[in-house]
């Protein structure tokens, strides 16, 4: 059974440093043609795409956030980290992890996470 | 960025009933399209990739069509388990994109 699952703190501070990990289960990160994806959803917004890394290592990011995004592999604990510097109140939201998967000529989002909510405030 | 503008927001049915929802790009992504479903307190669930190719064990009264800049989603027969909310993908380009969604309701 494939499941993805978020860890990370519920409640951060203005300007502090976000760590969120994605636990993977029922697949491997170092799996030909997998990418694991960073998605968020502010309340009552739409989605919005963050980052991925891809099982070569070959990653991907939002550009208005790429100054404060690193999306990093921990092959040896099956994890995907995401790092996001300087948080602000409008970061604040359910952040998702999500499989990719390779169908005909492109990538689609196959399995997620259950999310986890993030809200920043001092 | 490539804007999706999904439509309606809401739309209120009855069992049985056929809906469509549509999804248009602000520019040409080809077939590079996906429908998902979400539940509430569940993770999203995809329901049709390259604008008309039915995910393995996703019921076929779920098809999708178009190509260019519109795209529908077609449920031919509403069941009580489809009302929830559903939203668009783009794969063409990163950013990666979503639709601001659309929530079905029992009539």
């Amino acid at each position: 059974q494939i499941t993805l699952k978020e860890s990370g703190p519920a409640l951060v501070k203005p300007t502090q440093t976000l760590t969120l990990t994605c636990s993977l289960s029922g697949f491997s990160i170092t799996t030909d043609g997998v990418g694991v994806d960073w998605i968020r959803q502010p309340p009552g917004k739409a989605l919005e795409w963050l980052a991925v890394v891809y099982w070569d290592d070959d990653k991907y990011y939002r550009s208005s956030l790429r100054n404060r995004l690193t999306i990093t592999k921990d092959t040896s604990k099956n994890q995907v980290v995401l790092t996001m510097t300087n948080m602000d109140p409008i970061d604040t939201a359910i952040y998702y992890c999500v499989r990719r998967l390779r169908f005909g000529s492109r990538y689609y989002f196959d399995h997620w996470g259950q999310g986890t909510l993030v809200t920043v405030s001092s | 960025d490539i804007q999706l503008t999904q439509s309606p927001s809401f739309l209120s049915a009855f069992v049985g009933d056929r809906v469509t929802i549509t999804c248009r790009a602000s520019q040409d992504i080809s077939n590079y399209l996906a429908w998902y479903q979400q539940k509430p307190g569940q993770a999203p669930k995809l329901l049709i990739y390259a604008a008309s190719s039915l995910q393995s064990g996703v019921p076929s009264r779920f098809s999708g069509s178009g190509s260019g800049t519109e795209f529908t989603l077609t449920i031919s027969s509403l069941q009580p388990e489809d009302f929830t909310s559903y939203f668009c993908l783009q794969v063409n380009s990163y950013p990666l994109t979503f639709g601001g969604g659309t929530t079905v309701e029992i009539k």
